[in-house]
């Protein structure tokens, strides 16, 4: 079981907005930046967002992250077939002195 | 071009022991904490460990503390994990990633880790 909270699925259709739900507490999200991740089967994880709503040069700007007390969120406007992939929320936990990770959503372009 | 390669994967006996290594390039490795994440194949990503810049300090998930050793050597730019006494459990691909300041983990996205399987 994952420290943070993801759904493990969710859907859209080209050309549609999704967001994806991380729910934390006050040792990770709570006090710490998040970082979003986009993982390709058989490929390491590639940031998509850092600190919170920061984008890497190469990420479009239909990606944007955001993040509110304990919660964060994902949002993925002008879905494309491409961007079918799983997404990983994550932040630094105080309390375990480590890296916590959310269980990753699924993103289905239907 | 920063590059992160893990190698050292491969079949081990529970109760054996394994040393994985991440050779970095394009890059100070000295300048960087590093960490390791592993995941189960089809499941989620999860935090290992951690060690700082210069190897002062390491950190532990509790799942693997006592069994495994986060180590480096700044000089050869190489990042080592020594699993002792595996578990089934530790049946994983294993990544290193860099903590960047004020950006958080990134691991190299062309990098496929490296799979260990206790069997």
């Amino acid at each position: 079981q994952s420290v943070l909270t993801q759904p493990p699925s969710t859907s859209g259709t080209p050309g549609q907005r999704v967001t994806v739900s991380c729910s934390g507490s006050s040792s990770n999200i709570g006090r710490n930046p998040v970082n979003w991740y986009q993982q390709f089967p058989g490929m390491a994880p590639k940031v998509l967002i850092y600190t919170n709503n920061q984008r890497p040069s190469g990420v479009p700007d239909r990606f944007s992250g955001s993040k509110s007390g304990t919660s964060a969120s994902l949002a993925i406007s002008g879905l494309q077939s491409e961007d079918e992939a799983d997404y990983y929320c994550a932040s630094w936990d105080d309390s375990l002195n480590g890296w916590v990770f959310g269980g990753g959503t699924k993103l289905t372009v239907l | 071009e920063v590059q992160l390669v893990e190698s050292g994967g491969g079949l081990v006996q529970p109760g054996g022991s394994l040393r994985l290594s991440c050779a970095a390039s394009g890059f100070a490795l000295s300048s960087y904490w590093m960490h390791w994440v592993r995941q189960v194949p089809g499941k989620g990503l999860v935090w290992v460990s951690r060690i700082n810049s210069d190897g002062s300090s390491t950190g532990y998930a509790d799942a693997v503390k006592g069994r495994f050793t986060i180590s480096r050597d700044n000089a050869k730019n190489t990042l080592y994990l020594q699993i002792n006494s595996p578990r089934a459990e530790d049946t994983a691909v294993y990544y290193c990633a860099r903590h960047v300041t004020l950006a958080g983990l990134w691991f190299d996205p062309r990098g496929q880790g490296t799979l260990v399987t206790v069997s």
